[in-house]
């Protein structure tokens, strides 16, 4: 069984739908969870960063972090098109020897 | 403000053969990762450097790979000799100071084939 364990989609929502992104871990060691986006042919971008359990928003993205779950969500809301791409999502461990580990990846697809 | 940059973008080659990759890291940037991507496990951390010495080596899947960082600005990824298995996605990034608040930038990879 995977660490990080993550629907690789393809997921298709028409513009101006909410999304919903989400990833399962089983380290219950990890503190710090991350969703990156993944452009074709481009390196992954951070996109959101947050420590431990709760909510965080920025514009339209929230990310949701579910500890007792070892659950993790991102939220779109009024998807666009750009918003077309990978999502990985990662997490980490405190201290500096614990590395990220990185989920497959879910490729979400906005239609006009 | 260029970001990390990494050559070459494509590499096709045949089975055997040495392959070299390289990347450029973001000035100041003090912390330096190779990563692995591919459809079957993702993205995979190779190897990390922290003021351009190697930390964390666990993830070379094999002696035929090694990385090397000379000096702050380049690091090197070598694969000798390279099998088809080795076809995948390199990452290069970086990132300054410590790992848990700083966040990791990426170059756009070179996209290796190995025939």
């Amino acid at each position: 069984q995977k660490e990080v364990e993550q629907d690789p989609g393809p997921l298709s929502v028409p513009e101006g739908a909410i999304v919903s992104l989400n990833c399962t871990y089983s380290n219950s060691a990890f503190q710090y969870f991350m969703w990156y986006r993944q452009y074709s042919r481009k390196g992954p971008e951070l996109l959101m960063y947050t420590y431990s359990s709760g909510n965080k928003e920025d514009g339209r993205f929230t990310a949701q972090v579910d500890k007792s779950s070892k659950y993790i969500s991102l939220f779109i809301r009024d998807s666009q098109p750009s918003d077309s791409a990978t999502y990985l999502c990662a997490m980490k461990g405190a201290g500096t020897a614990s590395k990220l580990t990185f989920g497959t990846g879910t490729r979400l697809q906005v239609t006009l | 403000d260029a970001g990390v940059i990494q050559s070459p973008r494509h590499e096709v080659t045949e089975m055997g053969q040495e392959v070299t990759l390289r990347c450029k890291p973001i000035s100041g940037h003090d912390y330096l990762f190779w990563y692995r991507q591919t459809m079957m496990r993702g993205l995979e951390l190779l190897i990390y450097f922290n003021n351009n010495v190697p930390i964390d080596d666990s993830g070379m899947p094999e002696d035929r790979f090694s990385a090397k960082m000379p000096n702050a600005s380049f690091s090197t990824l070598k694969i000798q000799p390279s099998e088809p298995r080795d076809s995948a996605v390199y990452f290069c990034a970086s990132s300054s100071g410590g790992w848990s608040n700083q966040p990791q930038h990426f170059g756009d990879g070179t996209r290796l084939s190995i025939l």
